[in-house]
């Protein structure tokens, strides 16, 4: 069985600044995926950033990283030079990869992020 | 990434009856997934949907509670049976896409009376 652990609530930042969110997770799986995604108020599930767990290069994209320590199970978002519609909650999630491909997601519990103008 | 389209996007029902969501998708896909988001909380994997075998559902979830169908490869339903004001909550269905992503239906926001 797989755990994520969110252990922010809340975070808030101001406009232009560059904010962390933290992850850990746990499996027994040597193949597995983490992921981010993004819940706006409108409720739609957005993916943020993916990463595959035997790729030890951080998952870039735009003003988004990702700190991947693959030995300490950790797996933090960065977010670079925040925007207002960066306003929502981030859940982080996980999921294993068996012979027919990525099973279902593992979610944390969700860090709210809020951007100051 | 895929299209994905759920009817109804809400609905209040009174405790004790059922409700069907649909879940339709603009290319075909062999694994489809229902989630449940309750009021505040984290998404929970209700059961994995695969074309042309019966659903693998996960733990603390029952086929009698949560019937789902599978009839092809870009349809699904979910129904929640004999509702509670427990049921409330948001159902969601996803994807898996090529790259092993799952990506999101807009949800159903689903109040029991």
């Amino acid at each position: 069985a797989q755990t994520v652990t969110q252990s922010q609530p809340e975070m808030s930042v101001q406009e232009a600044e560059t904010v962390t969110l933290s992850c850990t997770y746990d499996t027994s799986e040597s193949n597995y995926y983490l992921f981010w995604y993004k819940q706006p108020p409108s409720r739609q599930m957005i993916l943020v950033i993916r990463q595959e767990a035997y790729k030890q290069q951080n998952a870039t994209e735009n003003r988004f990283s990702v700190n991947f320590q693959k030995a300490a199970k950790s797996f933090s978002l960065k977010i670079s030079d925040s925007q207002l519609g960066d306003t929502a909650m981030y859940f982080c999630a996980s999921s294993t990869r068996s012979g027919g491909g990525a099973d279902g997601l593992t979610f944390g519990k969700g860090t709210h992020l809020i951007i100051q103008p | 990434s895929a299209v994905i389209s759920q009817k109804p996007s809400r609905d209040i029902c009174q405790r004790g009856t059922s409700l069907t969501i649909q879940c339709q998708v603009d290319s075909q896909v062999t694994m489809m997934f229902w989630y449940r988001q309750q009021p505040g909380q984290s998404l929970t994997l209700i059961a994995t949907a695969n074309q042309g075998s019966e659903a693998t559902y996960e733990s603390g979830f029952v086929i009698d509670k949560f019937p789902i169908s599978r009839p092809n490869l870009t349809f699904s339903t979910l129904t929640v049976s004999n509702m509670s004001p427990e049921d409330s909550s948001i159902y969601l269905c996803s994807v898996r896409g090529s790259t092993d992503t799952q990506y999101f239906g807009p949800g159903t926001r689903l109040t029991v009376l």
